[in-house]
């Protein structure tokens, strides 16, 4: 079975701190995905890699930066965070990118920024 | 620009029907269509894939349909149980191949 582990469940940041979300999956997937969930905005997309020192902006990638120098590993940055980053996030990996590919997801980190 | 709405309000059924969820879509042209659980506080957990060519899938008490016409996908639970109270994401490819996500339908089945 495909495991996404993420690093915390919770975590409680004050504002303006550098904040790391890590991510590590163990199926040996080219592709990985750091996506944030709000209520009633779904699941929305904030990078994704698709090889080890690769990755492409998604829908909101402002305020986050990500890396990925292991395939198995994928972290998410926030650079000074703002209380505006209080959201759930969700890491995924899939062997491929499209439709045609499921995503795995982790338990997720719930993020609280004061 | 590209939309996907799912039902807006909660569903709540007795246990033993049939739960009728939507997932409509407007600006994508999808050849996959996706959909997901997610419980509380947990990651949302692959159900079903369904292909434009296909108009029907099924997998055990699920059943999934796709109408590349009506820009719709409709997912039935059949038999409900209590154990199937989660929420329900559809979720379809954009245009530059990532997976979109609707915002989900919550379903609760009384027993």
């Amino acid at each position: 079975d495909v495991k996404v582990t993420q690093s915390s469940r919770y975590l409680v940041k004050r504002t303006g701190e550098k904040v790391f979300l890590e991510c590590v999956q163990d199926m040996d997937h080219e592709n990985m995905f750091w996506y944030r969930q709000d209520p009633g905005l779904g699941l929305r997309l904030i990078y994704f890699s698709y090889d080890v020192k690769m990755k492409e902006k998604g829908d909101i990638p402002e305020g986050y930066s990500v890396s990925r120098e292991k395939k198995e590993r994928f972290s998410l940055i926030l650079e000074s965070a703002s209380t505006n980053q209080t959201s759930m996030y969700l890491c995924a990996s899939s062997p491929g990118t499209g439709g045609k590919y499921e995503q795995y997801f982790g338990p997720g980190t719930r993020l609280t920024v004061t | 620009s590209q939309k996907i709405e799912q039902n807006s309000e909660a569903l709540n059924i007795q246990e033993g029907k049939t739960a009728t969820l939507t997932c409509n879509y407007t600006n994508y042209s999808p050849a996959y269509l996706q959909w997901y659980r997610q419980d509380p506080g947990r990651g949302p957990v692959f159900l079903l894939l369904i292909r434009e060519n296909e108009k029907e899938k099924r997998k055990e008490r699920l059943k999934v349909t796709f109408d590349t016409t009506l820009k719709q996908s409709l997912f039935h639970i059949t038999a409900s149980q209590p154990a199937d109270s989660a929420t329900y994401l559809c979720a379809l490819e954009s245009n530059d191949y990532k997976l979109s996500f609707g915002a989900g339908t919550t379903v609760t089945v009384r027993a």
